[in-house]
């Protein structure tokens, strides 16, 4: 039961152009939503998050979507860079029971972003 | 600065061998986490913890066991390694924010032959 998907596993795009990576979930439950970024050899890093109270966070270039009708969100970079290029995966939450905030992952999509 | 220090990097085992992944973190969070990653796949939660002598099963809990006896550490063990645990595991850790998610170590990359 994949409750977090990436349908995408990989977007090539052109430096300074727009990258739109999106999610789907199909849990009600989750109330946080993450975005991560992984470079080979490396752990993840975190990148931005959104509560579901919003449809919307930017924080510099990135800047990510929430449409909880369509239990959709989607992760925009812009401009994007070549130093972009990287597995993104999303994550989502929700703190109720023993949930404890416990992250659920989607599978990643691989940016790669061309000179 | 530290944040979460996984040790060791690489690992290759036996069929049958037993091992334990270490993992330390500096930034006095209650929360950690085990996960493992698959090729082509997403993270799987293995093991969890919310505080010292405290832990839970995940998602794909068979085959490990772990044990939190400080708040810094919280070893993962493989008593009996299988072709299918070959993986790459990381450990992470976080506080009750969950705005910030959580930070994550630099990873061990097991191989079971």
């Amino acid at each position: 039961d994949q409750q977090v998907k990436q349908n995408s596993p990989s977007l090539s795009v052109q430096e300074g152009r727009i990258s739109i990576l999106n999610c789907d979930y199909t849990n009600s439950m989750f109330d946080y939503f993450l975005w991560y970024k992984k470079y080979p050899a490396e752990g993840p890093t975190f990148l931005i998050s959104i509560s579901s109270i919003k449809d919307k966070n930017e924080d510099g270039r990135f800047t990510v979507f929430l449409n909880k009708s369509a239990k959709h969100l989607s992760l925009h970079i812009v401009p994007s860079q070549p130093g972009d290029s990287a597995v993104y995966f999303c994550a989502a939450s929700f703190a109720g029971g023993t949930s404890y905030g416990k992250l659920t992952f989607g599978q990643g999509t691989i940016l790669t972003v061309h000179p | 600065n530290a944040g979460v220090t996984q040790t060791p990097k690489f690992r290759i085992l036996k069929i049958g061998q037993s091992m334990t992944l270490q993992c330390t973190q500096d930034m006095n969070h209650n929360y950690m986490y085990w996960y493992r990653q698959d090729p082509g796949m997403g993270l799987k939660l293995i093991y969890y913890s919310v505080g010292a002598g405290i832990t839970d099963k995940g998602e794909v809990p068979n085959g490990y066991n772990v044990s939190r006896s400080t708040t810094e550490d919280f070893p993962l063990r493989l008593e009996l390694a299988a072709p299918s645990q070959t993986s790459v595991y990381f450990c992470a850790s976080s506080s009750p924010d969950r705005a910030y998610g959580y930070t994550f170590g630099s990873g061990t990359r097991l191989t079971v032959v």
